[in-house]
């Protein structure tokens, strides 16, 4: 199993500012997802980023909003842009790897509060 | 630490007792169905999981159950122990033409060990 940490692992930021999430893997993988939890809400994938190519984001988030960066196979940022209260949540990375390609990883989150 | 799903459903269960938690998901073409416990201030992590051509797996004290005919989802915990106090998700994974995997989670159960 892949070992996942995050930084910071919570944060309270003022609107209209950045916050840059790390996500760093023990091992090398192809693919890491990002999610966001709101309070009292499941998961819900705002990108796929692959190493050397542009990331994927999922329908209701956008590139200027939530920048990734993948520079290598162990390690990704998502950045969190010109925050508003409405950007309060759970913000987890997670990777594929185990015994079966679909079994995901998490890492264990970042807790971002804006004022 | 905070907890997630502050506002989900909550089952509440005596210790000892077998837990049952349900789950309805939408894509009756996903290929594997997954379970994931998320205990407060953690990322969620894979219980157990179930292919589509299957009704029932089981685990080390968790069982899951697939109707598809009603595209219903359910875990089992056999004597329930407080260590299982946590918010339970499913999830689907579906295979894409790429050969990755998309997941959608569901809305999460609150379980409850009392002693």
């Amino acid at each position: 199993s892949a070992v996942i940490s995050q930084k910071p692992s919570r944060d309270i930021c003022q609107r209209g500012t950045s916050l840059t999430i790390q996500c760093q893997v023990d091992s090398q993988v192809t693919m890491m997802f990002w999610y966001r939890q709101q309070p009292g809400q499941s998961l819900t994938l705002i990108a796929t980023a692959n190493q050397g190519s542009e990331a994927t984001y999922e329908s209701g988030f956008v590139i200027d909003k939530f920048p990734i960066s993948r520079p290598n196979l162990t390690f990704s940022t998502l950045t969190v842009s010109n925050m508003s209260p409405e950007d309060s949540s759970i913000y987890l990375c997670s990777v594929v790897g185990g015994l079966a390609p679909y079994e995901q990883y998490f890492g264990p989150g970042t807790r971002l509060t804006v004022t | 630490g905070e907890s997630v799903g502050l506002h989900l459903p909550t089952l509440s269960v005596q210790e000892g007792d077998n837990s049952i938690i349900n789950c309805a998901y939408s894509n009756s073409a996903s290929d594997y169905f997954i379970w994931y416990k998320q205990e407060s201030g953690k990322g969620p992590q894979f219980i157990i999981d179930i292919r589509s051509n299957m009704d029932k797996r089981q685990g080390q004290r968790v069982t899951v159950l697939l109707n598809k005919t009603v595209k219903h989802l359910s875990l089992q915990i056999a004597a329930t122990q407080p260590g299982d106090s946590a918010v339970y998700f499913c999830a689907e994974a579906n295979l894409l033409t790429s050969g990755t995997y998309k997941y959608i989670f569901g809305t999460g159960t609150r379980l409850k060990v009392l002693a």
